[in-house]
């Protein structure tokens, strides 16, 4: 099975801040990843599908990058809304998703 | 517009099976996968299966092989997730979420609401 790691688990970050969470797979995916936001008590929402393609409606300030292994989310100015946790999937062999990474506020 | 919704809340008692279905709409079945997806109280998501609802072949997980079932009904744009001999670690809220159009890879852009699913003697 293709293993997913996150880093890190945790973030503090104040509104306005740009942050990056890093996606690393244990083997090569080429471009089948996906990034999702979860907030509580409600189902992931999709924002970023193949890696770096945003999905409609969601804000431009979110971008994904990366191939192969490794895999980046950044929120270039975090919003109020944007606390939540994160999470990414790969779709290359069957699926798996990385453990999470937890937003908070600082 | 697209989406998919779940049965309601279950509670079983270690040993027992339970079966959560999955009913869409706005879009054709047949068309596109259907994943399954689990979270345990406070913890991440976990994958469990995929299912072709135009030809009912799916995949899953290698944890949950042997115990899981995915089927569908074609003529109520149904999937079903069957889950046998539970256990406490079971207790969880399981999506169903749909993904890419068949014959392609993608993410799962719509999602169930989820549905509870307590083990408990």
């Amino acid at each position: 099975d293709i293993q997913l790691t996150q880093s890190p688990s945790f973030l503090s970050a104040s509104v306005g801040d740009r942050v990056t969470i890093t996606c690393r797979a244990s083997q090569g995916i080429t471009n089948y990843l996906a990034w999702y936001q979860q907030k509580p008590g409600k189902a992931p929402k999709l924002l970023i599908s193949a890696a770096s393609t945003l999905q409609s409606g969601v804000p431009s300030r979110f971008s994904g990058s990366g191939s192969g292994t490794e895999f980046t989310l950044t929120i270039s100015s975090l919003q109020p809304e944007d606390f939540a946790t994160y999470y990414c999937q790969q779709l290359n062999a069957y699926s798996t998703f990385g453990q999470g990474t937890r937003l908070e506020i600082k | 517009q697209v989406q998919v919704e779940q049965s309601g809340s279950e509670v079983k008692k270690p040993g027992a099976s339970v079966k959560v279905s999955c009913q869409a709409s706005g879009y054709t079945f047949t068309n596109y996968y259907m994943h399954w997806v689990r979270q345990a109280p406070g913890q991440g998501l976990e994958w469990m299966a995929i299912i072709n609802p135009s030809r009912g072949a799916t995949s899953s997980a290698q944890k949950f092989r042997g115990r899981l079932t995915v089927t569908r009904d074609t003529s109520t744009s149904t999937v079903f997730m069957e889950l046998s001999s539970l256990r406490s670690e079971d207790t969880a809220i399981y999506f169903c979420a749909r993904g890419s159009a068949v014959a392609t890879y993608g993410a799962l852009d719509v999602w169930g609401q989820g549905t509870i699913v307590t083990v408990s003697s």
